[in-house]
């Protein structure tokens, strides 16, 4: 069975900081790559997602991830965060048998 | 350690039958949501549950419902089902009090033929 871990459980960041989440995964083959954000009493959505091609995907609000395919890795970035970025975020894989494998998420708070 | 289990992992239906799928979170638990993702789409939050009570909708059809028993393991049950229903279908856990994270199983692809 595949795996996710997300390294950083809390990461805490003053605002205008940069942000570097990871994101690593076990299985071998091909693979779709999500990164989801869920908001302080709000429902899960999609930040974005790699299918194929380029690499570095870019999502909604300033937010990029690159994929690594050597390193497994599928690492969430932001230059500049803000404090409305506080919020937890989640790393997922879909394998080939089209399963949704979540990592353990990572828990962010931006101070003003 | 226990994870969040959903059953089953791949169901395939016509259009017009009903299905159920299953959800059983990690134990003490309290709290269940469903979610529904399209091919290529964004996760559509369907309903949670929170001590056996429904604690938000979300975009769930009236064609679909859904309960949190005793043990708070939760079914999400399908009818009339629409070939626009193929989806992965997941559903996540969480402990309420303490803003525990959320645990997801790996979900349930349905497919309507």
């Amino acid at each position: 069975a595949q795996s996710v871990s997300q390294h950083n459980h809390h990461v805490i960041l003053s605002e205008a900081a940069s942000l570097e989440l990871g994101c690593n995964y076990s299985y071998g083959g091909t693979v779709n790559l999500f990164w989801y954000v869920q908001y302080p009493g709000q429902h899960l959505q999609l930040l974005l997602k790699y299918f194929s091609g380029d690499p570095l995907v870019k999502g909604i609000k300033g937010f990029e991830a690159e994929f690594i395919k050597s390193k497994f890795s599928f690492n969430l970035r932001k230059p500049s965060v803000q404090w409305s970025d506080t919020a937890e975020y989640f790393c997922a894989v879909n394998d080939a048998g089209n399963m949704l494998t979540f990592g353990g998420g990572t828990r962010l708070m931006v101070k003003p | 350690a226990a994870g969040v289990i959903q059953s089953p992992r791949h169901l395939i239906k016509e259009k017009r039958e009903t299905a159920t799928l299953k959800c059983y979170p990690i134990p003490r638990h309290d709290t269940v949501y469903w979610y529904q993702q399209g091919p290529g789409q964004d996760p559509q939050f369907l309903i949670s549950f929170y001590e056996k009570m429904q604690s938000d909708k979300g975009s769930i059809p009236d064609r679909f419902s859904a309960q949190q028993f005793s043990d708070y393991h939760s079914e999400l049950n399908m009818s009339s089902l629409e070939l626009g229903d193929s989806a992965l279908y997941f559903c996540a856990s969480s402990l309420r009090q303490g803003r525990s994270p959320l645990h997801f199983g790996n979900g349930t692809r349905l497919t309507v033929t």
